[in-house]
């Protein structure tokens, strides 16, 4: 079983700040954890994903995030905010070899203020 | 590389009816996952196949359907719909189960 809490449903950074998303996971076997981004009216486009290897995982647009296995944490972040980083931010786990699909926490709605 | 292509974008129907969506993978990608997106209970998984056979199947009852061809497409289907399947469907295909799942836009079926 697994399962992923986002902390906090909406997020608000001022231009230029820094992001931080927060996501805890559980999994019962070792986690792939991947992070999502969505806008409006459009389906999930990968940010980063962890697998196995380096805990700090670089992504697209200038996200990353690190793995913290004792800390069951794979947080979000990015140095400095801009307006096109506003959307939708999803955290998802699936089980290495496991069978239940990506879990995906409900979201993180990130708001970019000028 | 063409993306994972969902038709239709839209669809509207009524109570009762039944639906199918449709879901082309990346060419080279034999593991489809379909998953609903509601605002109230946000992303969940509905099934994935493998290779023409469904891997494991998320917690929706037996009205949600599914099936994968061998050119790797999937459908699925849902009958005597119920104004609570209104959603956004999104279909992903990875070139294996478990690995990084690559969305389509998704399907928006309203039902009324």
């Amino acid at each position: 079983a697994q399962s992923v809490t986002q902390l906090g449903s909406h997020v608000s950074v001022s231009e230029g700040a820094l992001v931080l998303l927060r996501c805890n996971y559980s999994s019962s076997v070792p986690p792939y954890l991947f992070w999502y981004v969505q806008y409006p009216n459009q389906g999930l486009q990968l940010l980063l994903k962890y697998t196995t290897g380096a805990t700090l995982v670089k992504g697209i647009n200038g996200f990353e995030a690190e793995f913290k296995k004792s800390e069951t944490s794979f947080h979000l972040t990015k140095p400095s905010a801009h307006m096109s980083d506003a959307a939708e931010y999803f955290c998802a786990v699936s089980g290495r070899g496991g069978a239940d699909g990506l879990t995906f926490g409900k979201g993180t709605h990130l708001i970019i203020q000028p | 590389k063409a993306g994972v292509t969902q038709t239709p974008r839209y669809l509207i129907k009524t109570r009762g009816q039944q639906v199918t969506l449709s879901c082309s993978p990346i060419s080279g990608h034999r593991s489809v996952s379909w998953y609903q997106q509601t605002p109230g209970q946000g992303l969940q998984f509905l099934f994935e196949y493998f290779s023409e056979t469904q891997r494991n199947k998320g917690n929706f009852p037996g009205r949600f359907s599914g099936r994968q061809f061998s050119n790797s497409r999937s459908e699925m289907n849902v009958s005597t719909l119920e104004l609570g399947d209104s959603a956004l469907y999104l279909c992903a295909s990875s070139s294996q189960p478990n690995t990084e799942a690559f969305f389509g836009q998704g399907t928006r079926l309203t039902v009324v």
